[in-house]
């Protein structure tokens, strides 16, 4: 398994403003991953955080809404900016090890937007 | 592209009732197939797996088996506990350019009494 953080946990933004939320992980990981998890709703999947490189979207996500950084194998950054209360959701890292299917995932960072 | 369909919530039980969660599934390719729980107040853990056709992925009682003929995964218990009150997950990956990638289910919110 994979022991994962995130800080914060949960925050309270005005709209308009911004939030960044960390993942560290334990030890090295293959793949990480961004996801969103709405009220009352299911996960979907932001983008594909690389390493050294630009992260991958997935369609109805833009990098100028939610810019993602991963500078090395064990963390990574996202920030949800120009915040609207449409932002508050549940935001969680994931991480993939190795060349196991196995995904796990962050404790979350819980976001509400006044 | 792929998508995974839940039965609807919520499910309500009495301890020791037989439990079924339906969950299935559309992937072009072989995906692998997830189930996923998220206690209350807490975050998302893997519950079982399965990566293959016919495959039967257990843990803590569920089960769930892969069923390529019917785009099945339907997750199974014979007994609940009240500890198991929780929302269910299914997921699915893709493989492949989607490898790492879950898409989830809406989830299903268990209750269980005594």
């Amino acid at each position: 398994s994979a022991v994962i953080s995130q800080k914060p946990s949960r925050d309270i933004c005005q709209r308009g403003t911004s939030l960044t939320i960390q993942c560290q992980v334990d030890s090295q990981v293959t793949m990480m991953f961004w996801y969103r998890q709405q009220p009352g709703q299911s996960l979907t999947l932001i983008a594909t955080a690389n390493q050294g490189s630009e992260a991958t979207y997935e369609s109805g996500f833009v990098i100028d809404k939610f810019p993602i950084s991963r500078p090395n194998l064990t963390f990574s950054t996202l920030t949800v900016s120009n915040l609207s209360p449409e932002d508050s959701s549940i935001y969680l890292c994931s991480v993939v090890r190795g060349n196991q299917e196995t995904q796990y995932f962050g404790p979350g960072t819980r976001l509400l937007v006044l | 592209g792929d998508s995974v369909t839940q039965m609807e919530g919520p499910v309500t039980l009495s301890e020791e009732a037989f439990l079924t969660i339906n969950c299935t599934y559309t992937a072009t390719g072989y995906p692998s197939l997830f189930w996923y729980v998220q206690y209350p107040g807490e975050g998302l853990q893997l519950l079982l797996k399965a990566t293959k056709a016919d495959d039967k992925g257990s843990n803590k009682g569920f089960e769930a088996t892969y069923r390529k003929e019917t785009t099945s995964f339907h997750l199974e218990k014979g007994s609940v506990q009240v500890s198991d009150s929780a929302v269910y997950f299914c997921a699915l990956e893709g493989g492949g350019t989607s490898y790492g990638k879950l898409t989830f289910g809406q989830g299903t919110i268990l209750t269980v009494h005594p």
